[in-house]
């Protein structure tokens, strides 16, 4: 069965660059979920989407964006990148708006701030 | 914050004992899950119990959701070494349906 697909797995920028996740749903799913785990912590809520619209915002810092595209694709787009960014980076997604269910997630992209 | 503790952060168990993790929250909520993650891979969703729901049952699994003290417990029965990962509990929000926030953790060893 399609899982939900991120890109890249592994990046590695240096300070105050910027870098762009990707994350792809499961196939019918229209929300999808961005999350920040750092080592050794619990997976952060940053944002989510349903239906191409912000959905709900956690803790974003400013020099992030995101948003979802008609494919039902999102993106996480970074700049100024710090050495506390570095993380882990999961996209999740699930059938639709409503009563949460279960997120799929990813397998994640490691960030790496240098 | 939404969420409370994960009760405990660390358990070390030998192969075939019962673990009991719990986890505390903080807001009225919709639903509770639970979700098993290997070091550095994707989160996996185990279990979801309704605020309705006191008892679920899957498999080795057993989880309790006590809506008075905003407190659940996840039991798994007769552990694997293969059981061997972090477990995180998850809320939304009761207005909230797109903000799951997931908990501090237990880290679970189970030793062959």
């Amino acid at each position: 069965a399609a899982g939900v697909i991120q890109s890249p797995r592994h990046l590695i920028k240096e300070k105050r660059e910027t870098a762009t996740l990707k994350c792809y749903p499961i196939p019918r799913h229209d929300t999808v979920y961005w999350y920040q785990q750092g080592p050794g912590q619990d997976p952060q809520f940053l944002i989510s989407f349903y239906e191409k619209m912000q959905s709900d915002k956690g803790s974003i810092p400013d020099r992030f964006s995101a948003q979802q595209f008609s494919d039902y694709h999102s993106e996480l787009n970074m700049s100024s990148l710090e050495l506390g960014d570095s993380a882990l980076y999961f996209c999740a997604s699930t059938p639709g708006e409503g009563d949460t269910g279960e997120l799929f997630f990813g397998e994640g992209s490691r960030l790496t701030v240098l | 914050s939404q969420q409370g503790e994960e009760d405990p952060q660390a358990l070390s168990i030998q192969e075939g004992e019962n673990a009991t993790m719990n986890c505390s929250y903080k807001t009225s909520i919709n639903n509770l899950q639970w979700y098993r993650q290997n070091s550095g891979r994707g989160l996996v969703h185990l279990i979801l119990i309704r605020s309705n729901e006191r008892e679920k049952h899957s498999g080795r699994l057993r989880v309790t959701l006590d809506t008075s003290k905003k407190s659940s417990s996840l039991l798994i029965t007769a552990s694997r070494a293969a059981d061997t990962a972090s477990y995180f509990c998850a809320t939304d929000g009761e207005t909230s349906y797109d903000k799951v926030i997931f908990g501090p953790g237990t880290s679970l060893s189970v030793i062959p």
